[in-house]
């Protein structure tokens, strides 16, 4: 049972572009939503995450948006870079002691000059 | 700061061997975890650490041990490997539960093929 999903294994955009990110979740029980990037042979790297209590949160080109409502969220990359090219995972936190990560399947994004 | 090290970064073991992945933080965090990625399957939780002396099991737990004597270090263990366990490994490591736990930061993987 896939709790967190990403459905779009992949997505191109030329350089200058937005880049939209999508991700899905079925568990009303998360409380905060992140972003991690990862590069080949590389470990996730954390990106930027979001409260179960705000719908947006901003870092630079980096912005992420929840709709409780609808149970999902997405990232946005504007403009987006070459160098933004990765595996991007979606993940949601469950408030439960340990507060384990929940990850979806990722989405390669491939940025082209 | 060296951050999250694992060794090795490629292993090959024969069906029902096994082998120990070593990990280490040097960033003086509490919870230390270990995941498994598989195509398709995103990362999965194998068993976690909330601090010295004490580890309990995450999603997907059977066929690995773990122990955590040191703050420092938390090895996983393949008792008899077999060729569902090949997959990339990833251990990871966070501040404690007061201090934002959720932002893990993890090594750069071990590689894992059973024959």
């Amino acid at each position: 049972d896939q709790q967190v999903k990403q459905n779009s294994p992949s997505l191109s955009v030329q350089e200058g572009r937005i880049s939209i990110l999508n991700c899905d979740y079925t568990n009303s029980m998360f409380d905060y939503f992140l972003w991690y990037k990862k590069y080949p042979a590389e470990g996730p790297t954390f990106l930027i995450s979001i409260s179960s209590i705000k719908d947006k949160n901003e870092d630079g080109r980096f912005t992420v948006f929840l709709n409780k409502s609808a149970k999902h969220l997405s990232l946005h990359i504007v403009p987006s870079q070459p160098g933004d090219s990765a595996v991007y995972f979606c993940a949601a936190r469950m408030n439960t002691g340990f507060q384990k990560l929940v990850f979806g399947t990722g989405t390669r994004l491939l940025v082209s000059p | 700061n060296a951050g999250v090290t694992q060794t090795p970064k490629f292993q090959v073991l024969k069906t029902g061997q096994s082998m120990t992945l070593q990990c280490a933080q040097d960033m003086n965090h509490e919870y230390m975890s270990w995941y498994r990625q598989d195509p398709g399957m995103g990362l999965r939780l194998i068993h976690y650490s909330v601090g010295a002396g004490i580890t309990d099991q995450g999603e997907v737990p059977n066929g690995y041990n773990v122990s955590r004597s040191t703050t420092e270090d938390f090895p996983l263990r393949l008792l008899s490997a077999a060729p569902s366990q090949t997959s990339v490994y990833f251990c990871a490591s966070s501040l404690g539960v007061a201090r934002r736990s959720y932002e893990q930061y993890f090594g750069p993987g071990t590689r894992l093929t059973v024959t």
